[in-house]
């Protein structure tokens, strides 16, 4: 399968579960990125790896603990969520481009519709 | 801190009538602009990026540094434009892209 995939499509747990986000992607990108989209809200950057480094981290509570394995995996480890961390979870790739002038553009996946109760 | 700004949320415009979306962003250097596209249970997309000068899909987008505005253009709208539209900003940031985004804007067609 080509593109990004994210698992699971949808995702309801309680606020004293662990579970996980895991997303794939196909394209040969070495930089991946996870975003949250809530109602109303423009898409936030939580994590970003580059070349399996993390790279940027937006202030992000640590019950979200990423994890890269490799340049085509990306996890979202989570652990004691609070119900206002109920949103659409967005994974992304593109192309790691150095310092060069040209951004390469993100592919997404569909996302996890994540409902804490 | 860069910003990207839809003003409006929802947008109806008639079958054949002309579109303008709305951006405007506030960053100080030269940034990278992009307009992706979400139509209805499909993924985010990219729809197309200011370096390119093109036309996808009959849309384009001029980015005006004067008025930092990145408007996404159709002269003639069509039923399968409805879709989320959402403006991006994007800067390499030492190999990766850091992306801003706005709150987006819906585009309804109506037949």
């Amino acid at each position: 399968e080509t593109g990004v995939t994210q698992t699971p499509r949808h995702l309801v747990m309680g606020m004293t579960n662990k579970k996980s986000l895991k997303c794939e992607q196909h394209l040969g990108h070495n930089a991946m990125y996870w975003y949250k989209q809530s109602a109303k809200k423009p898409l936030e950057l939580m994590f970003v790896y580059s070349l399996e480094e993390r790279v940027e981290n937006n202030s992000v509570p640590s019950r979200f603990s990423p994890e890269c394995p490799n340049s085509s995996h990306l996890f979202l480890h989570l652990h004691t969520l609070q119900p206002e961390d109920s949103a659409l979870y967005l994974c992304a790739s593109s192309h790691a481009t150095g310092r060069s002038s040209y951004n390469s553009p993100l592919h997404f996946g569909n996302g996890t519709r994540l409902t804490v109760t | 801190a860069q910003r990207v700004t839809q003003p409006e949320k929802l947008l109806s415009v008639f079958k054949g009538a002309p579109v303008e979306l709305k951006c405007n962003y506030s960053y100080s250097g030269s940034p990278e602009l992009f307009w992706y596209v979400q139509y209805s249970r499909q993924r985010l997309q990219l729809l197309l990026r200011h370096i390119s000068r093109e036309s996808i899909k009959g849309f384009t987008a001029d980015l005006n540094k004067g008025e930092t505005s990145f408007h996404l253009k159709k002269p003639f709208a069509q039923e399968e434009d409805s879709a989320m539209y959402y403006c991006a900003l994007s800067l390499n940031s030492g190999g990766y892209q850091k992306v801003t985004f706005g709150t987006g804007t819906k585009l309804q067609v109506i037949p």
